[in-house]
């Protein structure tokens, strides 16, 4: 049973584009959402995440919308460049433990 | 800072054989916790260690298992290796207040023959 599930799976844009990548769980009891980045060869990278008495949270270029009533969240890139090519994690985890599942990720092709 | 270590990058190993993976964790965090990916997947949590226990398992079998020094560092063993334990096996590591702040390393590539 995927308890998140994140969608698409790859998506290219053009530079200055917004990329969008969308979450959905299932388990009511998650509540700490974060985004993690993964390059080539890297592990990934915590980069941005949210809680669910927010509906949005914004940092730089990189914003998390997220609609608890609906169980789904998504990340916005605004002003997407080519440095932001790299695959996409989205992962949800509950007070005590936090240890995330994760979505199968998204890989994210910025043109120049 | 030094963030996240973990040595080797690389491995190859031949299917029964057994492996054993090291971790560092960033300065300042005492909680290390070991994921597996595999190829195309999200990270899969194994177990996670904190003053030298095991803290929290994820569904992998006892062929799986792993240590944490008193200087919270941290080894991840495989025994009886499978081919479907290629994967990248990836450690983070957080302070035991703010386990949700998780850093990974990069990571070490474990492929079975």
């Amino acid at each position: 049973q995927q308890q998140v599930k994140q969608s698409p799976q790859s998506l290219i844009v053009q530079k200055g584009g917004i990329s969008i990548i969308n979450c959905a769980y299932e388990n009511t009891a998650f509540d700490y959402f974060p985004w993690y980045q993964q390059f080539p060869g890297k592990g990934p990278a915590l980069l941005i995440a949210i809680r669910p008495d927010v509906s949005e949270k914004k940092e730089g270029r990189f914003t998390i919308s997220f609609n608890k009533s609906a169980k789904q969240f998504s990340l916005h890139i605004m002003d997407s460049q080519p440095g932001d090519s790299a695959t996409y994690f989205c992962a949800a985890s509950s007070g005590g433990s936090y240890i995330p599942t994760f979505g199968r990720g998204t890989s994210l092709i910025v043109h120049p | 800072d030094a963030g996240v270590t973990q040595s080797p990058t690389h491995l190859i190993k031949t299917r029964g054989q057994q492996v054993t993976l090291r971790c560092s964790p960033k300065s300042g965090h005492d909680t290390v916790s070991w994921y597996q990916q595999a190829l195309g997947q999200g990270p899969q949590f194994i177990f996670q260690y904190y003053e030298e226990e095991e803290r929290q398992r994820g569904n992998f079998p006892d062929r799986f298992s792993g240590h944490q020094f008193p200087n919270y560092s941290s080894e991840l063993n495989v025994n009886a290796l499978l081919l479907g334990d290629s994967a990248l096996y990836l450690c983070a590591s957080s302070s035991f207040d703010r386990t949700y702040e998780q850093y990974f390393g990069p990571g070490t590539r474990l492929t079975v023959t």
